[in-house]
Parts: structure tokens; C-alpha cells; sequence
């Protein structure tokens, strides 16, 4: 199976700076035809995940342009620009390439 | 708006089979292109896919998980359901049904649509 490693554990954050998360493959992601299979899953309190982005670095809909996916191969990360509250939660990484689908062990974003 | 609920028992006894079912609203699973998903996360957190299953009934399950699941679907009842035997202590779980429109063989990705979630423990 692909293990996916997600750091850090935690990450405090003022509203209105940055915020990055890390998400690492035990294999590469990228398919043959160009794309990563890489998605990002953010699970507010309470609720069940949601879709952020999608192969890699595509927004889903609805996701404002402050959160953008990058990254290739093996190493991806999340940028969520200018924090707000309402991006308080866990965020999980997931690769599709391969079965089975496997999710990185989260991330979970708070407020300073 | 697509929306899925999940129902079923909250316990099953050890050694039981626990059994949930999604209805689907605001879309038909028998218009095809879309793979109906089933999805689990544990106390601790970490979630696992389970497998999923097309409107014509093909499935494709989690290898670790194979022996013990069947997922199946009714096209009639717009709904699609999940089976799984032997049900342990480590089953206990949130169980949440999702939908995408990107399956190949095992590889899937853009989960666009879940349910809330349904938790079911296992425990006499």
C-alpha cells in the first residue's frame, strides 16, 4: 500500500497569516498521463470531509482561491492564504493512483 | 443539490454483520458515471476505503478488507449498501458513503459528495 505522511501534526495559526501542510507519498503519484493523484480533504468540526482540491492542484468547486494545492511525485503541499476561522479543522491527504485509495493521518488547523 | 444519508444499526455484536445502506437524493445512481463509495473512519481518526460500486452493480473493494465485504446497489430504491461480516472490535467506526466520478479499476479521486456519517460499534 502507499503511505502518505502528513506534517506537522498540528498547526496553530493567526488569522490573516499563511499556513502550509506537507503531505509525502511512499511512491509517486504521478500517472503516466501527466497527472497527480493527490487529493485534499478538509473535515470541520463536526461535519464529514470535504473536497478542496483534487488532482494535486485543481480547486473544487466553490473553494475560494486562498487554498491552492501544488506539488509532484512524491511531495505535495496545501497553502491556505489569509486564515480565517472558518478554515479551522483537519485536513487529509489522499492518493488515488493505486488501490487500495489511502489517506494521509491529517493535520489539524487551529486558531492562535 | 446531490445529497446521501447513511442508515443502519449503531451496534452489532461481535461476530455479526453490520449493514448500512445511502440513499441517494437530488440524483439517480442509474444514470451512470459515477462510482458510489464507501468510506470509514476510525475513533483515532484515520480514515480507510472501503471500496465502491458502479450503477450496474460492479465493485471494486479494499484488498484488506475483500474477504468480509459486499457492497451492492439498488437502482429501483435509488440507494446502494454495504455489508461486512465478522464484525470486530476494529470495525467500530464513522461509516460514511461519498460519491465521485473518477474510478479506474482501483483508482479513484475527487470524492465531491458525502454523507454525514453513520458511527457503528461493535460490542456485546
Amino acid at each position: 500500500d502507499i503511505v502518505m505522511t502528513q506534517s506537522p501534526l498540528s498547526l496553530p495559526v493567526t488569522p490573516g497569516e499563511s499556513a502550509s501542510i506537507s503531505c509525502r507519498s511512499s511512491q509517486s503519484l504521478l500517472h503516466r498521463n501527466g497527472d497527480n493523484h493527490l487529493d485534499w480533504y478538509l473535515q470541520k468540526p463536526g461535519q464529514s470531509p470535504q473536497l478542496l482540491i483534487y488532482l494535486g492542484s485543481f480547486r473544487a468547486s466553490g473553494v475560494p482561491d486562498r487554498i491552492s494545492g501544488s506539488g509532484t511525485g512524491t511531495d505535495f503541499t496545501l497553502k491556505i492564504s489569509r486564515v480565517e476561522a472558518e478554515d479551522v479543522g483537519v485536513y487529509y491527504c489522499m492518493q488515488g493512483l493505486q488501490a487500495p485509495l489511502t489517506f494521509g493521518g491529517g493535520t489539524k488547523v487551529e486558531i492562535k | 443539490q446531490v445529497q446521501l444519508q447513511e442508515s443502519g444499526p449503531g451496534l452489532v455484536k461481535p461476530s455479526q454483520t453490520l449493514s448500512l445502506t445511502c440513499n441517494v437524493s437530488g440524483g439517480s445512481i442509474s444514470t451512470g458515471g459515477y462510482y458510489w463509495t464507501w468510506i470509514r473512519q476510525f475513533p483515532g481518526k484515520g480514515l480507510e476505503w472501503i471500496g465502491y460500486t458502479d450503477y450496474s452493480g460492479s465493485t471494486y473493494y479494499n484488498p484488506a478488507l475483500k474477504s468480509r465485504v459486499t457492497i451492492s446497489v439498488d437502482t429501483s430504491r435509488n440507494h446502494f449498501s454495504l455489508r461486512l461480516t465478522g464484525g470486530t472490535a476494529a470495525d467500530t467506526a464513522v461509516y460514511y458513503c461519498a460519491r465521485t466520478g473518477y474510478c479506474m479499476g482501483g483508482r479513484c479521486y475527487r470524492f465531491d459528495y458525502w454523507g454525514q456519517g453513520a458511527l457503528v460499534t461493535v460490542s456485546a
